[in-house]
């Protein structure tokens, strides 16, 4: 199973909004609304902030927003923040139980 | 507070063997599914095993099939991964992660570095 598309980085000043793309294949992301989105900040774990596509954990801020169209998921962020830099990583699901993730985008905020 | 702790990792040489376990505590372990997540130094997440509630269904990711086992044992609350046959490619922070629902992994560990090396 191939790891899913990211783009390596994208950057936002604050207040900005951006959006990381996850792109895959009819076989994952096309098939399943079973796509996540995490944060993991350098040395740390990461951290779930979207599932099943559009769902929020409590606690994540309402700036974090997740949508798909086709084989492409997306990540938005509104209102950008310092805290937001970290790297952002999606994960769908791919069928008989096997999970692929992206290679991860480097969020930085100018 | 849900808390998951890995332990067991360190460097062994190509071929070897190395079991890491994942101690949970803060929730009810049986009810929950588990998986462990990989990720190389520098590198991006990979998804390695999944372990039902019960133990009664497993999946491995093709990378690591034939050579890396989870269980659990739900009186103990912990999670384990029995690893051999490792390859340099191996070396990895292994994180295991407690699964909500499908993909959404809501608790993690702090991890625990395997490094496959002569």
């Amino acid at each position: 199973q191939s790891a899913l598309t990211q783009p390596r980085s994208v950057s936002g000043s604050p207040g900005q909004s951006v959006t990381i793309s996850c792109t895959g294949t009819s076989s994952d992301i096309g098939s399943y609304n079973y796509v996540s989105w995490y944060q993991q900040h350098p040395g740390k774990a990461p951290k779930l902030m979207i599932y099943d596509v559009t769902k929020r954990p409590s606690g994540v801020p309402d700036r974090f927003s997740g949508s798909k169209s086709g084989n492409t998921a997306s990540l938005t962020i509104s209102g950008l923040q310092a805290e937001d830099e970290a790297d952002y990583c999606c994960c769908s699901y791919a069928g008989m139980y096997t999970l692929v993730f992206g290679g991860g985008t480097k969020l930085t905020v100018l | 507070e849900v808390q998951l702790v890995e332990s067991g990792g360190g460097l062994v040489q190509p071929g070897g063997s190395l079991r890491l376990s994942c101690a949970a505590s803060g929730f009810t372990f049986r009810s929950y599914e588990f998986n462990w997540v990989r990720q190389a130094p520098g590198k991006g997440l990979e998804w390695v095993s999944y372990i039902s509630s019960s133990s009664n269904d497993i999946k491995y990711a093709d990378s690591v099939k034939g050579r890396f086992t989870v269980s659990r044992d739900n009186a103990k609350n912990s999670l384990y991964l029995q690893m051999s046959s490792l390859r340099a490619d191996d070396t990895a922070v292994y994180y295991c992660a407690r699964e909500r629902t499908t993909t959404a992994f809501d608790y993690w560990g702090q991890g625990t570095l395997v490094t496959v090396s002569s």
